[in-house]
């Protein structure tokens, strides 16, 4: 069955430092991969997409992943965190070949320490 | 979202009591999906349409109902049957080659 697996559950980093966010899949087409993040009572805003082509994707407010087929992993980063990037983050596979449903993982929360 | 509409914003159900949530779209996309999102599990796909006056149950249907009458509009029925209906439900369209845009959310609490 397909499924989405983010290991962490919550992360904290310092202002400034680097990022990474893990997503792992489990999907044995060629996946069709997105990121988003979602403040508190909100909805979901798309941060980045991989359907094909360079394997490195960059988004949008810095954020960029790397699909690794090898790994089956999309895993999310960026170089520097500013606080306003405190948010909750969902990597999400969509099947297309199935209606087009998202299967997400379970989300990663991410607090940013002054 | 722009484009994308769901109300209320928040919305509270007694016991037994049905209640719709709304999701109106005015991008001309085919296909929309409710899912619902509760603390620690991610969201999980309880309706969706791919075309007007068609519909299939996603991975959590029981207790919900859909009617897609309008292209533009997909409500989403909480019926009695819906034994915990206690979160927030968001609505998606699918944009083709851009992906997904949701709508900001209802969350719905039972009283």
């Amino acid at each position: 069955a397909q499924s989405v697996t983010q290991p962490d559950i919550h992360i904290t980093v310092s202002e400034g430092a680097s990022l990474e966010l893990r997503c792992n899949y489990s999907y044995g087409a060629t996946p069709y991969l997105f990121w988003y993040v979602q403040s508190p009572g909100q909805g979901l805003q798309l941060l980045l997409k991989y359907f094909s082509g360079d394997t490195l994707v960059q988004g949008i407010k810095g954020f960029e992943a790397e699909f690794k087929r090898s790994q089956s992993s999309f895993n999310l980063r960026k170089p520097s965190v500013h606080w306003s990037d405190a948010a909750e983050y969902f990597c999400a596979v969509g099947l297309y070949n199935q209606g087009g449903k998202l299967i997400f993982g379970q989300g990663t929360e991410l607090s940013v320490k002054p | 979202d722009g484009g994308i509409t769901q109300s209320p914003k928040y919305l509270f159900r007694k016991e037994g009591q049905n209640v719709t949530l709304s999701c109106e779209q005015n991008l001309n996309h085919d296909a929309m999906y409710w899912y619902r999102q509760d603390p620690g599990q991610g969201l999980r796909l309880i309706y969706y349409s791919q075309i007007v006056n068609d519909f299939q149950k996603g991975d959590i249907a029981e207790g919900y109902s859909v009617s897609r009458e309008k292209k533009e509009s997909f409500p989403l029925t909480v019926t009695s049957a819906q034994k915990n209906p206690t979160a927030f439900y968001l609505c998606a369209i699918r944009r083709g080659g851009d992906g997904y845009t949701f709508g900001s959310g209802t969350r719905l609490t039972v009283v």
